[in-house]
């Protein structure tokens, strides 16, 4: 069982370009969220989804998007990337209907430098 | 704006001391946990503790819970120097808006010198 899978690894990218950073799991949670952490900010929510089909803005919204056709793969995408996107970002998942938030298990991370 | 804040931003310590972190929110919780980050890695939970508890204890972790001064305090005993890491707590905050969201503080950096 792996967990949280999230790639790239790491990604340097040029502003203005189009990047789609993968997260998947297998452990059938029905609730993921997308994180960035910055050095003393720590971590800030972007996007998250309860189930399958549904998505929510987090703290950080603006310019970043996702999807959620199915229960294991959660995609982040940078339509336009600036240089205020380099960050660290981290996807986790839950095990939690959404009524009461539970434990977050997350995925090693992608470090995204926008050049 | 983040609910949680941490003190200190960093500890340094000996092998075999205990350690004590802090962690104030601003809002009404339904629970509080506490995660570790070890360098470069994705962050592993170590403990919850729900609003209407007051102690919690796992292994050598001993979380404390104060609604009543929104804060809560995470203590390792008898550290090595495995415990090296950042530790970052996190509030569920009680509210149907807010339902499977989790917010982070800053993080408090610990060092265990062998």
């Amino acid at each position: 069982i792996a967990g949280i899978t999230q790639a790239p690894t790491s990604q340097i990218l040029a502003a203005g370009r189009r990047m789609t950073l993968r997260c998947t799991q297998d452990m059938r949670h029905n609730a993921m969220y997308w994180y960035r952490q910055d050095l003393g900010l720590g971590l800030r929510l972007i996007h998250y989804s309860n189930t399958a089909g549904t998505t929510g803005k987090g703290e950080v919204p603006d310019g970043y998007s996702v999807s959620r056709a199915n229960t294991d793969d959660f995609p982040l995408t940078l339509a336009s990337a600036v240089p205020s996107q380099t960050s660290v970002y981290f996807c986790a998942s839950s095990d939690s209907s959404g009524q009461l938030p539970d434990t977050q298990y997350f995925g090693p991370g992608t470090r995204l430098t926008v050049l | 704006s983040q609910q949680g804040e941490e003190d200190p931003q960093a500890l340094s310590i000996q092998e075999g001391e205990n350690a004590t972190m802090n962690c104030s929110y601003k809002t009404s919780i339904n629970n509080l946990q506490w995660y570790r980050q070890n360098s470069g890695r994705g962050l592993v939970h170590l403990i919850l503790i729900r609003s209407n508890e007051r102690e919690k204890h796992s292994g050598r972790l001993r979380v404390t819970l104060d609604t009543s001064k929104k804060s809560s305090s995470l203590l390792i005993t008898a550290s090595r120097a495995a415990d090296t890491a950042s530790y970052f707590c996190a509030t569920a905050a009680r509210g149907s808006s807010n339902t499977g969201k989790l917010i982070f503080g800053q993080g408090t950096t610990l060092q265990v010198k062998p």
